[in-house]
């Protein structure tokens, strides 16, 4: 069983839509968590993180996240989207328990048509 | 540094034979961690180093796998006799850990560019 589940594989909105994308984790214990993000051709990026505090976290260009630790959930959202949000969005999960290693959502492809 | 830096960009090898990737991460930087992205297992943990040392080399998947790092700094992963089950994307990130007396303190990883391997 996948460790980071993201529930959608494929995306696809038009510009000024709201955007969330759905991530749980099925791992107890202390944890952080990452969304990251792959434009077309470039690396991963980050795009906001959780560590500890308040479990709505903003990040860059506009995006959120809010942590719910009964739900054992780190959904991203994005009220308006914009025609450069398309990208693959990446889920990852940091164990305390398990060293220092992400483990990674399998990733959604969001595909934002102008 | 200004971020991660990895070569080559692209390797493209013959089935048998052995690859060299190297990494140059953050300055300043103790961690240092290879992940691999391949289309039918999307992104996966291949080893840490927290300086010279590797506490975890759990995601080696084989023993043709294997890294180095020296001087608290450049990495090397090496694949030994390539398959062309090794053909994806190998990623590099590096992080700050500070570790104390009993406690360690992580800090978000920055990836580099990746290297894609095409073994033919």
């Amino acid at each position: 069983a996948q460790s980071v589940s993201q529930h959608n594989h494929h995306v696809i909105l038009s510009e000024a839509a709201s955007l969330e994308l759905g991530c749980n984790y099925s791992y107890g214990g202390t944890v952080n968590l990452f969304w990251y993000v792959q434009y077309p051709g470039q690396h991963l990026q980050l795009l906001l993180k959780y560590f500890s505090g308040d479990p709505l976290v903003k990040g860059i260009k506009g995006f959120e996240a809010e942590f719910i630790k009964s739900k054992f959930s780190f959904n991203l959202r994005k009220p308006s989207v914009q025609w450069s949000d398309t990208a693959e969005y990446f889920c990852a999960v940091l164990r305390r328990a398990a060293g220092n290693k992400l483990t990674f959502g399998g990733g959604t492809r969001v595909l934002v048509k102008p | 540094g200004a971020g991660v830096s990895q070569s080559p960009s692209n390797k493209v090898t013959e089935k048998g034979k052995d690859v060299e990737l190297r990494c140059d991460p953050i300055s300043g930087h103790t961690a240092l961690y290879w992940y691999r992205q391949s289309l039918g297992q999307g992104l996966e943990f291949l080893i840490y180093f927290q300086g010279n040392s590797a506490p975890d080399k759990s995601g080696l998947p084989s023993d043709r796998f294997s890294a180095e790092r020296t001087g608290g700094s450049v990495s090397t992963l090496t694949i030994q006799r390539t398959q062309q089950e090794d053909s994806a994307v190998y990623l590099c990130a590096s992080s700050l850990v500070r570790v104390g007396t009993g406690i360690s303190r992580n800090y978000e990883q920055y990836f580099g560019p990746g290297t894609r391997l095409t073994v033919t």
